[in-house]
């Protein structure tokens, strides 16, 4: 799988997006880039993931460059309970990788009022 | 509410003692995984399961054992041969084995004492 680089904190004030970026320079042609996040004590959760065009959720929006070497996920509207770690993985679907999900060290997003 | 189960929050046990985690989903998915997360550490694989009745050894499968009777429950037993139990550990599962999407129930913390 790929390796990802990720800012290791941000801010965000409370209903304004939050826009989260992820380098991911050696990405291969069939990685997809997934998104997760985990809030403190809690199981990681999904929010999105995608391969080359943009995607949008209930959750978030993915935006990802043209070359793929990188993407953004936007929280359109932050409010406080999406403070967590917010953890950018590339990863082949079906890959021999037995589904093992590999987390780096994140992104440390803080909403504040 | 489909979703997956972990029971419970939180386990204290002396040394040299077994215990089991127990964890069981119900979103009819064939494949399901422990993972185990030290404080500040990324995820490390323990053992998953692509289908009833199969179980691999994962990353850190050494004083650990697991069994998979039924499709929707996988639970862990940490044995008195695992050198240092305390730990968080987490139970996902896919609805196929490979890069699918792994969805991660809320966790239990073990803390030997």
């Amino acid at each position: 799988d790929a390796k990802t680089t990720q800012p290791p904190s941000m801010d965000c004030a409370e209903g304004r997006a939050a826009n989260l970026p992820c380098n991911h320079s050696t990405i291969s042609g069939n990685e997809y880039v997934y998104w997760y996040r985990q809030i403190h004590s809690q199981g990681p959760q999904y929010i999105i993931h995608g391969l080359k065009n943009n995607e949008t959720n209930e959750m978030a929006s993915l935006i990802i460059t043209e070359d793929r070497k990188s993407s953004t996920l936007i929280l359109p509207h932050a409010t406080l309970r999406d403070t967590a770690v917010y953890y950018c993985i590339v990863r082949v679907r079906g890959g021999t990788s037995y589904g093992k999900l590999t987390f780096g060290q994140g992104t440390i997003l803080t909403v504040h009022p | 509410d489909g979703g997956i189960t972990q029971s419970p929050k939180y386990l204290f046990r002396k040394e040299g003692q077994n215990v089991t985690l127990s964890c069981e989903q119900n979103l009819n998915h064939d494949a399901m995984y422990w993972y185990r997360q030290d404080p500040g550490q990324g995820l490390r694989l323990i053992y998953y399961s692509q289908i009833v009745n199969d179980f691999q050894k994962g990353d850190i499968a050494e004083g650990y054992s697991v069994s998979r009777e039924k499709k929707e429950s996988f639970p862990l037993t940490v044995t008195s041969a695992q050198k240092n139990p305390t730990a968080f550990y987490l139970c996902a599962s896919s609805i196929i084995a490979g890069g699918d999407t792994q969805y991660f129930g809320p966790g239990t913390r073990l803390t030997v004492l």
